[in-house]
């Protein structure tokens, strides 16, 4: 059975740090690409970032475009999601996704049960 | 941006109905649009993908159609389990992808 097991989200200020985590099991996790979605209550879902097998290609979405790296260790089966700067607006659940190919194809098969990240003051 | 719109935003049916669901994309995405289904507390989850195929495990009474700009999913005879919120997806201008604001679908 695959799972995907999100670690990481909590409380920050703004400005500040934090460091998503996701563990995959039950599948080849070196396969695949990998994805962060997240979902606030007025944006719904937005893509945020994401990373082919080997992290030879990686994308991010504008809105956090040099404020968040995307890296994966496949020795460990886990992906991150490294977040510089927050602001307010970065508030939601982070999702970890795994996609169909070893590239990114952009279809989200299977999802973690997400990361609830808060930026206040 | 692709933008992606649906419609109804909100509806509301009874066990048994059929139901469905309008996704709009602002331009063309061929066949590149899939449909997920997230319901209270939970994740989201894949149902159709490239417009009508059926994810493994999927219900049949869960149907995608359409092409380009315009695309449907259709719910035959709802069972209690499928009252959630529905979510398109275009995957055209991958990595880009951009997800519709959502149908909730209620019990009437």
């Amino acid at each position: 059975e695959v799972q995907l097991v999100e670690s990481g989200g909590g409380l920050v200020q703004p400005g500040r740090s934090l460091r998503l985590s996701c563990a995959g099991s039950g599948f080849t996790f070196e396969d695949y690409a990998m994805h962060w979605v997240r979902q606030t209550p007025g944006k719904g879902l937005q893509w945020v970032s994401s990373i082919n097998w080997n992290g030879g290609e990686i994308a991010y979405a504008d809105s956090v475009k040099g404020r968040f790296t995307i890296s994966r260790d496949n020795a460990k089966n886990s992906l991150y999601l490294q977040m510089n700067s927050l602001r307010a607006e970065d508030t939601a659940f982070y999702y970890c996704t795994k996609d169909v190919r070893t590239y990114n194809y952009g279809r989200f098969e299977y999802w973690g049960q997400g990361t609830l990240v808060t930026v206040s003051s | 941006d692709i933008q992606m719109t649906q419609s109804p935003f909100s509806l509301s049916a009874s066990v048994g109905d059929r139901v469905t669901i309008t996704c709009r994309a602002s331009q063309s995405v061929s066949r590149y649009l899939n449909w997920y289904q997230q319901k209270p507390g939970k994740a989201p989850k894949l149902l159709i993908y490239s417009a009508s195929s059926l994810q493994i495990g999927v219900p049949s009474r869960f149907s995608g159609s359409g092409s380009g700009t315009d695309f449907t999913l259709t719910i035959d005879s709802l069972q209690p389990e499928d009252f959630a919120t529905y979510y398109c997806q275009q995957t055209y201008s991958t990595p880009l992808n951009t997800f519709g604001q959502g149908t909730n679908l209620e019990i009437k």
